[in-house]
């Protein structure tokens, strides 16, 4: 089955820890990203990557990193995680690089740092 | 910079009522593509529909429906006898043609369709 799967769906923590979101799809997509939604404004991008060793800031990418290092994952990397990044979390891919395409997105992980 | 706003937060019906989620969109391209995603309140993101700023057609899937019109910047979406099941945050996003384009979306609207 066509999937985009992220790990762990629902995260507690506390401001400094470090963590990581897992994100891995298994439709071959060359373009991957990162967006989070908040209330009141919807969904924003993260981060993006158009291919392996390949990514850049999206719109909110303060205090968040990625890395590429094979196609099918993209992992995001809360270094020192604040209460502001408190949201839940969604990772997309789709087929190339066009917007034409239509993403595809994880379940979403819901994050709460205290 | 793109923009899809989305005026309404909430609208509440009551089950076969008819309701339309409006969407207005801002971009200077004249290449673009507009989407629809429902978010039941199991949290997933359903994609809905796409539509080009070529294509003025208006769809129809089964209860579902889309007027898109360009002159207005409008991309409106109609649910006919809603059901309970269509309960949800619905949100409308605009892609550019680029390469490294992303999803910009709007608020979100949510729906309460009650018996």
């Amino acid at each position: 089955e066509a999937q985009v799967t992220q790990n762990p769906r629902y995260l507690i923590t506390v401001t400094g820890k470090k963590l990581t979101v897992t994100c891995s799809q298994n439709m071959n997509h060359e373009y991957m990203s990162w967006y989070r939604q908040d209330p009141g404004l919807g969904l924003r991008q993260i981060y993006y990557s158009m291919n392996v060793e390949v990514t850049d800031k999206g719109d909110v990418p303060e205090g968040y990193k990625v890395s590429r290092k094979e196609k099918r994952n993209f992992p995001l990397i809360l270094e020192s995680p604040s209460p502001n990044q408190t949201s839940l979390y969604f990772c997309a891919s789709r087929l190339g690089q066009g917007g034409y395409n239509e993403q595809f997105f994880g379940p979403g992980t819901r994050l709460t740092v205290l | 910079a793109q923009k899809v706003t989305q005026a309404q937060t909430e609208i509440s019906v009551v089950e076969k009522e008819d309701v339309t989620l409006d969407c207005v969109y801002e971009t200077r391209d004249t290449t673009y593509y507009l989407f629809w995603y429902k978010q039941p309140p199991s949290g997933e993101l359903v994609f809905l529909i796409r539509r080009n700023s070529f294509d003025e057609q208006n769809e129809i899937s089964g209860r579902y429906s889309w007027n898109f019109q360009k002159s207005t910047s409008s991309f409106n979406f109609t649910i006919t006898a809603s059901q309970v099941v269509d309960s949800a945050v619905y949100f409308c996003a605009l892609s550019l043609a680029g390469t490294a384009s992303k999803l910009t979306f709007g608020t979100g609207t949510r729906l309460q369709v009650t018996l």
